[in-house]
C-alpha cells in the first residue's frame, strides 16, 4: 500500500459525459501528478500541482482539467468523453524535493461506451 | 531536457535465467533513475533508485541496477527470473528544476517468465 488513494476505483459512462476523479496524496505530501495510461498511447504524465498551483503541463487535453485543494486532495476532471478516453488513470505523489520517488495510487480504471 | 528509452517492449526469460532491462537516458543535468514495476491491474511500485553515491543500486525482490554515465545507461538485471516476476517495467528520470522533480517514463518493457 503506496498510500495514495483514488476514488473510484472503476468508472463506466457515456460519450459525451464529464466524470470527476479524485486522488488523495499520502500524508506529508505536497506534489500531485496525474497520468494516463492507454494500451495505444503507455504512460503519459498529465499535470503536476504543488501545494495547490499548477507547476507542470504534460500532454493533457483541454477537455480535461485538474485542480489541488487546500487539504491537498486533487481532481482530475474529464468531461465531453470520447471512446479513446478510455484508459488507467493514476495518480501519484511526493514531497515535490529533487531526487524524490513519486508513489503512485491504484488508478481509475474508465470505460467510455 | 530529459528522455528514457526502452529497448524492448517483450522480454521473455525461462525461469532462473537472468534478466536484462535495458533503458538508456538523456539529461542536460545529472539525473535521477528509477525502475518501477507495474502488476497486472496495479500501480507502479519503485523497485530501486538512483541519486548520488554508489553506481550500483540494489532493490526489491532481488533486483539490482547500474548507473553508467559513460553510456548513459541504468540497466536492469536479477540472476535468477521467478514466475512472479512477470509483469511490466519502466525506467524513469528526472531531474531537479528548483524544488520540483518532473519525471519522465520510458514505454515499458513486459517481462515474461516461461517455466
Amino acid at each position: 500500500d503506496s498510500g495514495v488513494t483514488q476514488t473510484p476505483k472503476h468508472l463506466i459512462t457515456a460519450t459525451g459525459q464529464r466524470v470527476t476523479l479524485r486522488c488523495s496524496p499520502r500524508s506529508g505530501d505536497l506534489s500531485v501528478y496525474w497520468y494516463q495510461q492507454s494500451l495505444d498511447q503507455g504512460l503519459q504524465f498529465l499535470i503536476h500541482y504543488y501545494n495547490g498551483e499548477e507547476r507542470a503541463k504534460g500532454n493533457i487535453l483541454e477537455r480535461f482539467s485538474a485542480q489541488q485543494f487546500p487539504d491537498l486532495h486533487s481532481e482530475l476532471n474529464l468531461s465531453s468523453l470520447e471512446l479513446g478516453d478510455s484508459a488507467l488513470y493514476f495518480c501519484a505523489s511526493n514531497k515535490g524535493l529533487a531526487g524524490g520517488e513519486q508513489f503512485f495510487g491504484p488508478g481509475t480504471r474508465l470505460t467510455v461506451l | 531536457a530529459q528522455s528514457v528509452t526502452q529497448l524492448g517492449s517483450h522480454v521473455s526469460v525461462s525461469e532462473g535465467a537472468l534478466v536484462l532491462l535495458r533503458c538508456n537516458y538523456s539529461s542536460s543535468v545529472p539525473p535521477y533513475l528509477f525502475w518501477y514495476v507495474q502488476y497486472p491491474n496495479q500501480g507502479l511500485q519503485l523497485l530501486l533508485k538512483y541519486t548520488t553515491g554508489a553506481t550500483l543500486v540494489k532493490g526489491i525482490n532481488g533486483f539490482e541496477a547500474e548507473f553508467k554515465k559513460s553510456e548513459t545507461s541504468f540497466h536492469l538485471t536479477k540472476p535468477s527470473a521467478h514466475m512472479s516476476d512477470a509483469a511490466e517495467y519502466f525506467c524513469a528520470v528526472s531531474a531537479a528544476r528548483g524544488n520540483f522533480n518532473k519525471f519522465y517514463f520510458g514505454s515499458g518493457t513486459k517481462l515474461n517468465v516461461k517455466p
